[in-house]
């Protein structure tokens, strides 16, 4: 009930495309639910994150579509540049008590944006 | 602004030795959270340290044990090494208020156990 499962494992995109990774979760007790880009031989950075109280959040050219009934949710990066190029990771976690605070990772997206 | 620091960045130690690792947080966190990265996967939570106590731990054995100091750093120490602990130990913090869950990490202390 702790898994987050994330597809696919590798996209390939061209410049100027849409990029869409999903994330499935089981457990409807996570409430928080960032995506993270890793750079190799760089830790994870935060990227955009929402929580089930709202269907879509859009930062610049990340946007996050939430469906709390599928429980499944998204990013997707408009406009997608090389520098784009890296692992996307999505997480959720829980509102409280003992697991507060633990992240629950994806199994990962690596994403390639051809010029 | 300095974000989370690791140190060291690489280390390499043989089967059964002890490694620590250390981290500290972002200027203003009170949480420290260590994950561990296989080569190929997304982390995997260790266990999070907050006023200086364990608040939670993920699925890792007693080999795996950490200290938060006074000023908020941490510690990750990994006793009787095995070959499968080599990985990536990336160390994330965040302010340990309720309803404050964003977490940022360190660039991570990449482990080879030989």
């Amino acid at each position: 009930q702790q898994q987050v499962k994330q597809s696919p494992q590798s996209l390939i995109v061209q410049k100027g495309g849409i990029s869409i990774i999903n994330c499935a979760y089981e457990n409807t007790a996570f409430d928080y639910f960032p995506w993270y880009q890793q750079f190799p031989g760089k830790g994870p950075a935060l990227l955009i994150a929402i929580r089930p109280d709202v269907s879509e959040k859009k930062e610049g050219r990340f946007t996050i579509s939430f469906n709390k009934s599928a429980k499944q949710f998204s990013l997707h990066i408009m406009d997608s540049q090389p520098g784009d190029s890296a692992t996307y990771f999505c997480a959720a976690s829980l509102a409280g008590g003992t697991s507060y605070g633990k992240l629950t990772f994806g199994q990962g997206t690596i994403l390639t944006v051809h010029p | 602004d300095a974000g989370v620091t690791q140190s060291p960045t690489h280390l390499i130690k043989t089967r059964g030795q002890q490694v620590t690792l250390r981290c500290s947080p972002k200027s203003g966190h009170d949480t420290v959270s260590w994950y561990q990265q296989a080569l190929g996967q997304g982390p995997q939570f260790i266990f999070q340290y907050y006023e200086e106590e364990e608040r939670q731990r993920g699925n890792f054995p007693d080999r795996f044990s950490g200290h938060q100091f006074p000023n908020y750093s941490s510690e990750l120490n990994v006793n009787a090494l095995l070959l499968g602990d080599s990985a990536l130990y990336l160390c994330a913090s965040s302010f340990g208020g309720w309803g404050t869950d964003t977490q940022y990490f360190g660039p991570g202390t990449r482990l080879t156990v030989l």
